[in-house]
């Protein structure tokens, strides 16, 4: 297994620039997250799904989108990028309610707007 | 929401020595308690956990134990190596989110 698959590795945007972070993994997981770390700081979750066609804001989900068509897929679109949006964006991936299991992290997306 | 504080943020030990790292929380729900390691350029990956039924939990050179009634948590690591340098995370969850504390830089000096 691959476990959570994360491209692109690096990215820089320009301000007002739109792109989309893919994230995968085929563990067959239900439940799936985004979050995204700054320097110093630990992660925040941006969103999270429960399961195909099923997906919930969390703690920072301002100026983010997301969706969840299938088990594996679960990508994080960007709409007009800020500079407050650079960060490391990790995706997880949990074969359970995030409650009762762990979660399995992808090697994140370094994103900077300039 | 839950707020998770992690101390210290830094810390450097001599190889051989124990390390302990501490956190707290405020959510009375929350009854799980992961432990990340993070090494740099990757993404965190889980080290040991605990549910709020068990006090203690050990594996091997690393142990986590839960004070439920003081809303605290500490990650015990003995014997420490070079190869424990890294940032661990602690985290606490009640539900279908996790909040994460900030972050202790681990220093391993041989």
């Amino acid at each position: 297994n691959a476990g959570v698959t994360q491209t692109p590795k690096f990215r820089i945007l320009k301000i007002g620039q739109s792109m989309t972070l893919q994230c995968a993994q085929d563990m067959n997981h239900n439940y799936m997250y985004w979050y995204r770390q700054d320097p110093g700081m630990g992660l925040k979750l941006i969103y999270y799904s429960v399961g195909a066609g099923i997906t919930d804001k969390g703690e920072v989900p301002n100026g983010y989108n997301v969706s969840r068509s299938t088990t594996e897929d679960f990508p994080l679109r960007l709409e007009l990028a800020a500079p407050s949006q650079t960060s490391v964006y990790f995706c997880a991936s949990s074969p359970r309610l995030a409650g009762s299991d762990t979660q399995y992290f992808g090697p994140g997306t370094r994103l900077t707007v300039l | 929401g839950e707020n998770v504080e992690q101390h210290p943020s830094t810390l450097s030990v001599q190889e051989g020595d124990s390390a302990v790292i501490k956190c707290t929380y405020s959510d009375s729900a929350s009854n799980y308690f992961p432990w990340y390691k993070q090494e740099l350029g990757k993404g965190p990956q889980l080290i040991i956990d605990i549910r709020s039924n068990v006090g203690e939990k050990k594996d091997q050179r690393i142990a986590v134990t839960l004070n439920k009634t003081a809303k605290h948590f500490s990650l015990h690591i003995t014997e420490t190596q070079p190869e424990d340098s890294a940032v661990y995370f602690c985290a606490a969850s009640s539900g279908n989110q996790f909040y994460f504390g900030t972050g202790t830089s681990l220093t391993v000096i041989p």
